[in-house]
């Protein structure tokens, strides 16, 4: 199960990109990686994930490097709704996602 | 309509007592979870289920007792409760195979006392 480090805490002005990154170096070559963010405390809520290629979804990117040791979550215009704990796993067969203790982000006007 | 819905989502109840938590997903997937969310906010799987059948079961006591009466619920039973017990639990489900959408439900919160 790969273990997964976050800087704790991120602040991104309204409007502007918001780059979090992630280590995952022990990831193994079948474990995807995952992002999700948590709202007050709200059930976690999927962000996007990917194996090796970069993916893009209608709420934000995923750049993965070429050895997998690192990923990078991009959302491209944050917002203030978007303030919440970020966080990054790897995700192995049959959904157990091993969650560190995430990035908080902070967007402010 | 709530694709992974949890009952109750507050429960206060003294040690000792005998709880359950119920777990209903309506998206047609055949994998469901149980994790644990304490008050360091780490959320850590608990129990997975594949078409009613236990697959994963992290270490977890055996006072903790899973129930699926079919793909739809996955149901948690907690016998004895101790303070320790304490701390969110979600439930949630994804479309079995590895690499897929894993959905959470909006946690149910049990305070033992």
């Amino acid at each position: 199960d790969a273990k997964t480090t976050q800087p704790p805490s991120m602040d991104c002005a309204e409007g502007r990109a918001a780059n979090l990154p992630c280590n995952h170096s022990t990831i193994s070559g079948n474990e995807y990686v995952y992002w999700y963010r948590q709202i007050h405390s709200q059930g976690p809520q999927y962000i996007i994930h990917g194996l090796k290629n970069n993916e893009t979804n209608e709420m934000a990117s995923l750049i993965i490097t070429e050895d997998r040791k690192s990923s990078t979550l991009i959302l491209p215009h944050a917002t203030l709704r978007d303030t919440a704990v970020y966080y990054c796993t790897g995700g192995t067969s049959y959904g157990k996602l091993t969650f560190g203790q995430g990035t908080i982000l902070t967007v402010h006007p | 309509d709530t694709a992974v819905s949890q009952t109750p989502k507050y429960l206060v109840t003294q040690m000792g007592n005998d709880k359950s938590i119920k777990c209903e997903q309506n998206l047609g997937h055949d994998t469901m979870y149980w994790y644990k969310q304490d008050s360091k906010k780490f959320l850590k799987i608990m129990f997975s289920y594949n078409n009613k059948e236990l697959i994963i079961n992290e270490t977890v006591p055996n006072r903790f007792s899973p129930k699926s009466p079919d793909k739809a619920h996955l149901n948690l039973h907690i016998n004895s409760l101790e303070l320790g017990d304490s701390a969110v639990y979600f439930c949630a489900s994804s479309q079995g195979q590895l690499g897929n959408t894993i959905y959470f439900g909006e946690g149910s919160w049990l305070t033992v006392v």
